[in-house]
């Protein structure tokens, strides 16, 4: 099993950019979750999915956007990037709840 | 409003001590303690967890002491080694509506152990 993968490992954007964090995992686990890695603040969760078409907003949500068409497959998309989402991207999946979640290796993202 | 608060920030210990890093919470909601692990470069990764009706774990060298009343635990490592250096999270998980449940994060402890 690969686990949680996240494409890309690095991503410079500028200001006003879109893109899209890519995460799959072969767990076949229903709860994935998005997390955003800042120095001194922990981590902190942007948006949720407890299955196939089920998301909902954690702690940050603001200026992105997620959607849950299959259960391996949980993107996130950046609107229109600003410097202040500078910062490492994490998923992170679990097979029923939030207590137990296998995390993923992490997309760093500069916007400049 | 930061709902798990963790201390020391950052801690240097000598190889075979005894690191221990603190979390307090507020909400009596939380039922659920783990802690993760954080080498660089890479994810968070599970460590050990208690739930709140056990005082103390161990697994290997790691041990989380509860104290419910006081809604504080900690993490203590046993004979500390390099390889231990680390990031170290604690955390806390409460149902969110039906079955869902949100994992709530401290700031982190950066743990350096010298050789």
């Amino acid at each position: 099993n690969a686990g949680v993968t996240q494409t890309p490992k690095f991503q410079v954007l500028k200001t006003g950019q879109s893109m899209t964090l890519q995460c799959a995992q072969d767990m076949n686990h229903e709860y994935m979750s998005w997390y955003r890695q800042d120095p001194g603040m922990g981590l902190r969760l942007i948006h949720y999915s407890v299955g196939a078409g089920i998301t909902d907003q954690g702690e940050v949500p603001n200026g992105y956007n997620v959607s849950r068409s299959t259960t391996e497959d949980f993107p996130l998309r950046l609107l229109s990037a600003a410097p202040s989402q500078t910062s490492v991207y994490f998923c992170a999946s679990s097979a029923d709840s939030a207590y137990e979640q296998y995390f993923g290796p992490g997309t760093r993202l500069t916007v400049t | 409003q930061q709902q798990v608060k963790q201390s020391p920030q950052s801690l240097i210990v000598q190889k075979g001590g005894i690191p221990i890093i603190n979390c307090a919470y507020e909400n009596t909601a939380f039922d659920y303690f783990p802690w993760y692990q954080q080498f660089p470069g890479k994810g968070p990764a599970l460590l050990i967890a208690i739930r709140p009706d056990v005082s103390e774990k161990k697994e290997g060298r790691f041990t989380i002491s509860f104290n419910k009343s006081a809604k504080q635990f900690s993490l203590h490592i046993m004979d500390s080694q390099p390889g231990d250096s680390a990031t170290y999270f604690c955390a806390a998980s409460m149902r969110s509506g039906g079955s869902n449940y949100k994992l709530t994060f401290g700031k982190g402890t950066l743990l350096t152990v010298n050789p």
